[in-house]
């Protein structure tokens, strides 16, 4: 059972903006420090699209954001598109673990 | 071009052994940490193990730790997991991945990943 908590599924237009929320993110001392966001198409390797909360790498779309308050940590995908469709996944670590969200699954409809 | 290679799955009965390897390319391969993360068929994705660049920093998630066993050969460029009294439970896709920036461990920053390889635990 995951420690981070998302969203089974959400789902969005093309064009709109969707927000996929990651719960049990702390700001307390030996609790989670960080917050990443990782993109999984089927039968693919996760791609990480941002890290330290907010940043994205290089080539990462900047349609992309994301966000942390208190024990959350959100991404948002504006303007969505088709290619957008995949499973996302939050992490975050404390100073022994690294955690994985339960993944959120995109559906654009 | 940075390209991770893991190879090393296949199919074993439970209780027994196997040794993933990952073959790293394109990058400083030493002054990087790196890490094992495994997915089963349909699930989402766990994190297993982390080893710093100099291999004096490694963790392991609490459902691996006592049977697996990180390590690494920085003059060969290659990581390992080795995996010993495997269950039905470890059946996965195991990659291996890069932290970012040369971080050391835990991290939660994987930019680089493999393309996995397939561990099947069945009798």
């Amino acid at each position: 059972q995951s420690a981070l908590t998302q969203p089974a599924s959400v789902s969005g237009s093309p064009g709109q903006s969707i927000t996929i929320s990651c719960t049990g993110i702390s700001s307390d001392v030996g609790d989670y420090k960080s917050v990443s966001w990782y993109q999984q198409h089927p039968g693919k390797a996760p791609k990480l699209i941002i890290y330290a909360v907010t940043n994205r790498p290089s080539g990462v779309s900047d349609r992309f954001s994301g966000s942390k308050s208190g024990n959350s940590a959100s991404l948002t995908i504006s303007g969505l598109q088709a290619e957008d469709e995949a499973d996302y996944y939050c992490s975050s670590y404390t100073t022994t673990t690294t955690g994985f969200g339960g993944g959120t699954r995109l559906t654009v409809l | 071009e940075v390209r991770l290679v893991e190879s090393g799955g296949g199919l074993v009965k439970p209780g027994g052994s196997l040794r993933l390897s990952c073959a790293a390319s394109g990058f400083t391969f030493s002054s990087y940490s790196m890490n094992w993360v495994r997915q089963a068929p349909g699930k989402g994705l766990e994190w297993v193990s982390s080893i710093s660049s100099s291999r004096g920093s490694i963790y392991y998630g609490d459902s691996v730790k006592g049977r697996f066993t990180i390590s690494r050969d920085n003059g060969k460029k290659s990581l390992y997991l080795q995996m010993n009294s495997l269950r039905a439970e470890d059946t996965a896709v195991y990659y291996c991945a890069i932290t970012i920036f040369g971080l050391p461990p835990p991290s939660d920053a994987f930019d680089i990943w493999g393309q996995g390889t397939l561990v099947t635990v069945s009798s």
